[in-house]
């Protein structure tokens, strides 16, 4: 159970078009997805924290309008990278906190990642 | 300084040893900490929470140290398949419930 499916894994795009990344929950409601990005041999940065309904919460540092986020429901979550460019090439990870309440012994599941190469 | 700071690595050890991980963490109010382990292109998967009292699985023992903020993770009788990057994650237990990664430690296990 618990599980977050992420399309698409992989992903190649001219520089200045958008690309949009989803994740979703396939047997539980995630009222909190997490968006991190990794570049290679670098760890796991935290982008932004989405909560269902509302406006998502950016880390410092991280353009809100560039790296657009939609949580507009308990199963759903989507990152938009808008006028990519090659420095946007990276791996981007969403990761769902699951209740501990309905899933005793999980904490959080992640996506299998999607890799994005701009062009 | 980093929130979670990890051994730079990489480990390269033989099958059959003993190699252990350090990571120390910033936040002192943090209350959550775990490793993860993550293959080459992959997700990070959970490896174990690590508790106060210091927990066991198998070959892998995590020990916390809460006056120095310091985490710990021994891996016993290395296998080929542990060769991966560990990660050390705290959970600073704000509100968000995010989750900080620290840079990782690579291990190459060789024959």
């Amino acid at each position: 159970g618990a599980v977050v499916s992420q399309h698409p894994s992989w992903v190649i795009c001219k520089s200045g078009t958008s690309v949009k990344i989803e994740c979703r929950s396939l047997d539980f409601q995630a009222t909190t997805m997490f968006w991190y990005r990794q570049f290679p041999k670098q760890s796991l940065m935290l982008m932004a924290t989405s909560n269902e309904g509302s406006k998502a919460t950016y880390e410092q540092g991280v353009e809100k309008d560039k790296f657009l986020i939609n949580h507009a429901s308990l199963t759903l979550s989507t990152l938009t990278v808008t006028s990519a460019h090659p420095e946007d090439s990276s791996f981007y990870i969403c990761s769902a906190r699951v209740d501990r309440e309905i899933a005793p012994g999980y904490g959080y599941t992640f996506g299998s990642g999607t890799r994005l190469t701009v062009v | 300084r980093k929130e979670v700071e990890q051994d730079p690595g990489p480990f390269n050890v033989p099958e059959g040893a003993t190699v252990a991980f350090n990571c120390t963490y910033s936040n002192s109010a943090s209350q959550s900490f775990f490793w993860y382990r993550q293959d080459c292109r992959k997700e990070p998967k959970l490896l174990m929470s690590v508790y106060s009292s210091g927990n066991e699985d198998g070959r892998f023992t995590a020990q916390l140290n809460r006056a120095s903020q310091y985490i710990s993770l021994l891996i016993r009788d290395s296998k080929l398949s542990d060769s991966a990057t560990y990660l050390c994650v705290v959970n600073p237990m704000d509100s968000s419930y995010k989750l900080i990664f620290g840079s990782g430690t690579r291990l190459l296990v060789r024959p």
